[in-house]
């Protein structure tokens, strides 16, 4: 039973867009919310990360929006760039063991020039 | 770079063999994660230890098995291998305050394909 689903598989987008990738989840224990982003040959790395009591976290272009009663966490990019042409992975863990994340399936973005 | 290292970078192998795969985290890092990333899937949680004592088990197969030294390294014994064990399988570290936050710093992972 996969417990965090995350939509759509693949995405492309205009250069200067705004691309969004969602994810729900099913555990109610989940309680940290990362992204991953990883480029081709390269293991993921942190992109942006929230916690539940947070409704939303911006870094820069990366806005994380969280709506825990639809158990749901999006991640959306403003203003897409080619440079974030990757995969994207979106995960859920628990306090209890922060580190042993449930992943997603990951979504493949490519932004057109 | 993460400063996770993992070796071999590629290794191809027949089935029934067994392999090693090694993991370096991070400097200073106490917990080590491996990773199973299966071709257009998620990765899958296999194993974690932390400070050398197995913390937490995943979807890892009996096959399968891992420690960590006291020098931190770890290591994943892969054994009988099968056509589906072929993935890309990474390493994670992370410090001890990333044991609460859940960061972790990925290797850039070691491909393994069984013929």
């Amino acid at each position: 039973q996969q417990q965090v689903k995350q939509s759509p598989q693949s995405l492309i987008v205009q250069k200067g867009g705004i691309s969004i990738i969602n994810c729900a989840y099913e555990n109610t224990a989940f309680d940290y919310f990362p992204w991953y982003q990883q480029f081709p040959g390269k293991g993921p790395a942190l992109l942006i990360a929230i916690r539940p009591d947070v409704s939303e976290k911006k870094e820069g272009r990366f806005t994380i929006s969280f709506n825990k009663s639809a158990k749901q966490f999006s991640l959306h990019i403003m203003d897409s760039q080619p440079g974030d042409s990757a995969t994207y992975f979106c995960a859920a863990s628990m306090a209890s063991n922060a580190g042993k994340s449930t992943f997603g399936d990951g979504t493949t973005l490519t932004v057109k020039p | 770079d993460s400063g996770v290292t993992q070796t071999p970078k590629h290794l191809i192998t027949a089935t029934g063999q067994r392999v090693t795969l090694r993991c370096s985290p991070r400097s200073g890092d106490l917990s080590v994660y491996w990773y199973q990333q299966s071709l257009d899937q998620g990765l899958q949680f296999l194993i974690q230890y932390y400070n050398g004592e197995e913390r937490a088990k995943g979807n890892i197969l009996e096959r399968f098995s891992a420690q960590q030294f006291p020098d931190l390294h770890s290591e994943l014994n892969l054994s009988s291998l099968e056509l589906g064990d072929s993935a890309l399988y990474f390493c994670a570290s992370s410090s001890r305050a990333g044991l609460n936050t859940g960061e972790l710093f990925f290797g850039e992972g070691s491909r393994l394909t069984v013929l």
